[in-house]
């Protein structure tokens, strides 16, 4: 079973403006990460945040956690069309032992 | 550094057949991790090797196995091969430690598809 459960499933903009994801889970967390995928190509690795951090930002992308509520966000500002991807939230847990992956968002940026 | 290496990139078998699928770490990288990808289940863990040990294992039938050498490369293998075993095949390596605790960096994948 999923530990992530993500929100929107699909997301579709237009560039230039921001993109919100959230991420929800359900068991402690050692850490919480953000993955892009192009179409049925590898995963590339965005952003670790881990458990006693809340705030974390990398060029355009800032992540927020919240422990107390189980959740996560991703945006991305100033989106472009090469931003267009699936985007994943994975979790780590020294009691599991293994990084749990949600099931994703589908963002589409139309130019 | 090169990356995350994956062979073959792509696969066909029939079912009943066996497949081994090959996995080269980036290098100094010692934790390497494979995951199943289907439209269905999403990204699934399969399980997790750190210097030739495995360290976790997901909940697969034992159809699924793997190990890992001493230079870190990876292999895993699908015995008797079903229909639903069709899927996006990834492998991941992480620079410390084990995949829950840092970023792993991921392979293109082999997309093996059973007929």
């Amino acid at each position: 079973s999923q530990q992530g459960e993500e929100d929107p499933q699909a997301l579709s903009i237009q560039e230039g403006e921001n993109a919100t994801m959230n991420c929800s889970y359900k068991t402690s967390i050692n850490n919480l990460q953000w993955y892009r995928q192009n179409s049925g190509r590898g995963l590339v690795h965005l952003i670790l945040i881990r458990s006693n951090e809340r705030e974390k930002h990398s060029g355009r992308l800032r992540v927020t956690l919240d422990t107390s509520k189980k959740s996560s966000s991703l945006l991305i500002t100033a989106s472009r069309a090469a931003d267009t991807a699936s985007y994943f939230c994975a979790t780590g847990s020294s009691n599991t032992g293994k990084l749990i992956f949600g099931q994703g968002t589908t963002l589409q940026v139309k130019p | 550094k090169a990356g995350v290496t994956q062979t073959p990139r792509y696969l066909i078998k029939t079912r009943g057949q066996q497949v081994t699928l090959s996995c080269s770490p980036i290098s100094g990288h010692r934790s390497v991790s494979w995951y199943q990808q289907t439209p269905g289940q999403g990204l699934q863990f399969l399980f997790e090797y750190f210097s030739e040990t495995q360290r976790n294992k997901g909940n697969f039938p034992g159809r699924f196995s793997g190990r890992q050498f001493s230079n870190s490369r990876s292999e895993m293998n699908v015995s008797t091969l079903e229909l639903g075993d069709s899927a996006l095949y990834l492998c991941a390596s992480s620079p410390q430690g084990t995949g829950r605790t840092y970023e792993q960096y991921f392979g293109p994948g082999t997309r093996l598809t059973v007929t």
